[in-house]
């Protein structure tokens, strides 16, 4: 059973929009969050993390948003640009350990 | 700093092969990952290694599969004998971990690409 979702497995968006993008996790043992881009041929880069004393951090165009009555977090991109245009992928532990579950990914199209 | 470094980029070998899949961390990282990805399974941890010493191999498939990571620069992970089901990318990452909590990024590097057929 998956423990990290993200049951999007694509999303377009216009360029200039905001990008949100979701993920559901399942064990409530998960304390500490990361986001993760790929682009093809590349190995996963990471974009931003929150932990769970948070409710939202933000870097630059991206912030992350954390609910953790619904065991739920999104990741919003603003102002979507092409170069965002990538696979996120959503990852989650527990204990602040270092045993991440990643989510399967959604794949975000920003077009021009 | 060159990032982590994975060779080969790409493998194709044959069934029942034996595959060997190297990793070198980045300088001063003193965690290292190794992940399988797939279309079916998504991005899978299968072992890490703090300081040399491997912590957690719960996600290492089966018997066929060993890492070993000899010293702080360098880490293997082997397939013997190889199957077509273990065609997939490989990841291998790191990270700098003090003290018992991480809250650093894992930084990847590009994959390695297998095909076992």
């Amino acid at each position: 059973d998956q423990q990290v979702k993200q049951n999007s497995p694509s999303l377009s968006v216009q360029e200039g929009r905001i990008s949100i993008l979701n993920c559901d996790y399942t064990n409530s043992m998960f304390d500490y969050f990361l986001w993760y881009k790929k682009y093809p041929a590349e190995g996963p880069t990471f974009l931003i993390s929150i932990s769970s004393i948070k409710d939202k951090n933000e870097d630059g165009r991206f912030t992350v948003f954390l609910n953790k009555s619904a065991k739920h977090l999104s990741l919003h991109i603003v102002p979507s640009q092409p170069g965002d245009s990538a696979v996120y992928f959503c990852a989650a532990s527990a204990n602040y350990g270092q045993n991440f579950v990643f989510g399967p990914g959604t794949r975000l199209s920003v077009l021009p | 700093d060159a990032g982590v470094i994975q060779s080969p980029r790409h493998e194709v070998t044959e069934m029942g092969q034996e595959v060997t899949l190297r990793c070198k961390p980045i300088s001063g990282h003193n965690s290292l990952f190794w992940y399988r990805q797939t279309m079916m399974r998504g991005l899978e941890l299968l072992i890490y290694f703090n300081n040399n010493v491997p912590i957690d191999d719960s996600g290492m498939p089966e018997d066929r599969f060993s890492a070993k990571m000899p010293n702080a620069s360098f880490s293997t992970l082997k397939i013997q004998p190889s199957e077509p089901r273990d065609s997939a990318v490989y990841f291998c990452a790191s990270s700098l971990t003090t003290g018992a909590i991480s809250y650093n990024e894992q930084f990847f590097g590009p994959g390695t690409r297998l095909t076992v057929l």
